[in-house]
């Protein structure tokens, strides 16, 4: 099975810093991939689809890239709502697998 | 708008069944596959499994295949879980979600599971 590894596990970041985390897949997924974020207490949200495709409604500071195996999530100019884990995942083939999430605090 | 509300969450002893049930509104839901997506408490996010549009295809994960069941009902608007065989590890919070082109662009608000003595 495909393992999806995110790196950091965490970061702490000033509002207005630009934040780049990772996504890595263990084997070729293409673009299939989408990035969701969680905020304490409230159920997950979708943020990109297919890598670099931003959902409706979600801001353009949030980014996505990449293909193959390597994914980017890019925050600019990050904002205090911010604050929240990041869960990458495989998508469209079986198991949808998930990363361990990216946890982004701000100082 | 789009809306998921779970319920049939509580606590269930181990190797005891419960049924989970997502009703969905504000969709064409016979359109949509659905998926459920737990989360253990601190933890991150684990697919559970996955039912096509008219309910004749379904997948799980290894974790959960033979002891878990999802199924529909498009005319009730409601996906369900049916949890069979319960063990500590199952303890989480299940999310029902509206999947579009592969990707889950809604998602219910969770329902509580805990499998303890």
């Amino acid at each position: 099975n495909i393992v999806m590894t995110q790196s950091p596990k965490s970061m702490s970041i000033s509002v207005g810093d630009r934040v780049t985390m990772n996504c890595k897949a263990s084997q070729n997924v293409y673009n299939n991939i989408a990035w969701y974020q969680q905020k304490p207490g409230q159920s997950p949200k979708l943020l990109i689809y297919y890598a670099s495709n931003r959902y409706n409604g979600v801001p353009d500071r949030f980014t996505g890239s990449g293909y193959g195996t390597d994914f980017t999530l890019t925050i600019n100019s990050v904002q205090a709502e911010d604050a929240a884990f990041y869960y990458c995942q495989r998508i469209y083939n079986s198991p949808y697998t998930f990363g361990a999430g990216t946890k982004l605090e701000l100082k | 708008e789009v809306q998921l509300v779970e319920t049939g969450g509580g606590l269930v002893q181990p190797g005891r069944s419960l049924k989970l049930s997502c009703v969905a509104s504000g969709f064409t839901f016979s359109s949509y596959w659905m998926y459920w997506i737990r989360q253990a408490p601190g933890k991150g996010l684990e697919w559970v499994s996955s039912i096509n549009t008219d309910g004749g295809s379904t997948y799980y994960p290894d974790s959960v295949k033979g002891r878990f069941t999802i199924s529909r009902d498009n005319a009730e608007n409601t996906v369900y879980l049916q949890m069979n065989s319960l063990r500590s590890e199952d303890t989480a919070t299940y999310y029902c979600a509206k999947v579009r082109r592969g990707v889950m662009d809604a998602w219910g608000q969770g329902a509580s599971v805990t499998v303890s003595s």
